[in-house]
C-alpha cells in the first residue's frame, strides 16, 4: 500500500522567507503526486501535481515542487512567503491509472504559519 | 455551481442516530470519492464510484457505513447508529474518469459531531 510522510506537522516562517514543506512517498514505481492546500472550514484545493512529465512542477500561487526519484521525495517550495499562505498543506499520492485503484493516500498534513 | 457541493455543512447527531450526508459532484464528472478527515489528520479514503457502480469500498470502517449513487450523479453517505468515533469531516471529491491522472476536486465537507 502507498504511504506518504510529511515531516513537520507545523512550520513557521517569516513573511518573505523561503517556504519548504517536506513530503516523502513509499512506492517502487513512481506514482502520481499531488499537493493540496486547505484553508479553515474549506475543502482541499489542488496546488500542483506530478504525472511523470517534468520533474519540476509549477503550481498556483507561486508554489513549485520537485520530484526526486532517488530520494522518493516531492518537497513543496515557495521563494517568498505571504501572509495569505497560512494554511494546512497535504501531500498525496495516487497509484498509476492502470492499477485500477483511484484512491488518494494523504499525508498527515503540515500547518504553515507565516509571521509578519 | 461550478464546484463540488455538500450538504449539510454541519451535522450534530446523538449517539445511535442515523445520518445521511449528500454530495453533488461537478457536472460531467463520472468518478466520485468519499473521504473521512479526523481532527488534525489527513483525509482517509472511504469509497469510490464510477457512475453508479461502487468499484472500491475498501476504506469503509464498518458495516454501519453505506454509500450509494443510484443515478451516477448525486451520492449519499449514510452512517447508521452513529458513534463518537464517527465524528469527523466527511469530504466528497469528483474527477473525470478518463483523465491521464487522478485529479480530484474536493467539496467543502460536512462536519459531523456525534454527542
Amino acid at each position: 500500500a502507498q504511504s506518504v510522510t510529511q515531516l513537520g506537522s507545523h512550520v513557521s516562517v517569516s513573511e518573505g522567507a523561503l517556504v519548504l514543506l517536506r513530503c516523502n512517498y513509499s512506492s517502487s514505481v513512481p506514482p502520481y503526486l499531488f499537493w493540496y492546500v486547505q484553508y479553515p472550514n474549506q475543502g482541499l484545493q489542488l496546488l500542483l501535481k506530478y504525472t511523470s512529465a517534468a520533474t519540476l512542477v509549477k503550481g498556483i500561487n507561486g508554489f513549485e515542487a520537485e520530484f526526486k526519484k532517488s530520494e522518493t521525495s516531492f518537497h513543496l517550495t515557495k521563494p517568498s512567503a505571504h501572509m495569505s499562505d497560512a494554511a494546512e498543506y497535504f501531500c498525496a499520492v495516487s497509484d498509476r491509472m492502470d492499477t485500477g485503484r483511484r484512491a488518494l493516500t494523504f499525508g498527515s498534513g503540515t500547518r504553515l504559519q507565516v509571521q509578519p | 455551481g461550478a464546484g463540488v457541493s455538500q450538504s449539510p455543512r454541519y451535522k450534530v447527531a446523538k449517539r445511535g442516530q442515523d445520518v445521511a450526508l449528500r454530495c453533488d459532484p461537478i457536472s460531467g464528472h463520472v468518478s466520485l470519492f468519499w473521504y473521512q478527515q479526523a481532527l488534525g489528520q489527513g483525509p482517509e479514503f472511504l469509497t469510490y464510484f464510477q457512475n453508479e457502480a461502487q468499484l472500491d469500498k475498501s476504506g469503509l470502517p464498518s458495516d454501519r457505513f453505506f454509500a450509494e449513487r443510484p443515478e451516477g450523479s448525486v451520492s449519499t453517505l449514510k452512517i447508521q447508529r452513529t458513534q463518537q468515533e464517527d465524528s469527523a469531516v466527511y469530504l466528497c471529491a469528483s474527477s473525470l474518469a478518463e483523465g491521464i491522472y487522478n485529479e480530484q476536486f474536493f467539496g467543502p465537507g460536512t462536519r459531523l459531531t456525534v454527542l
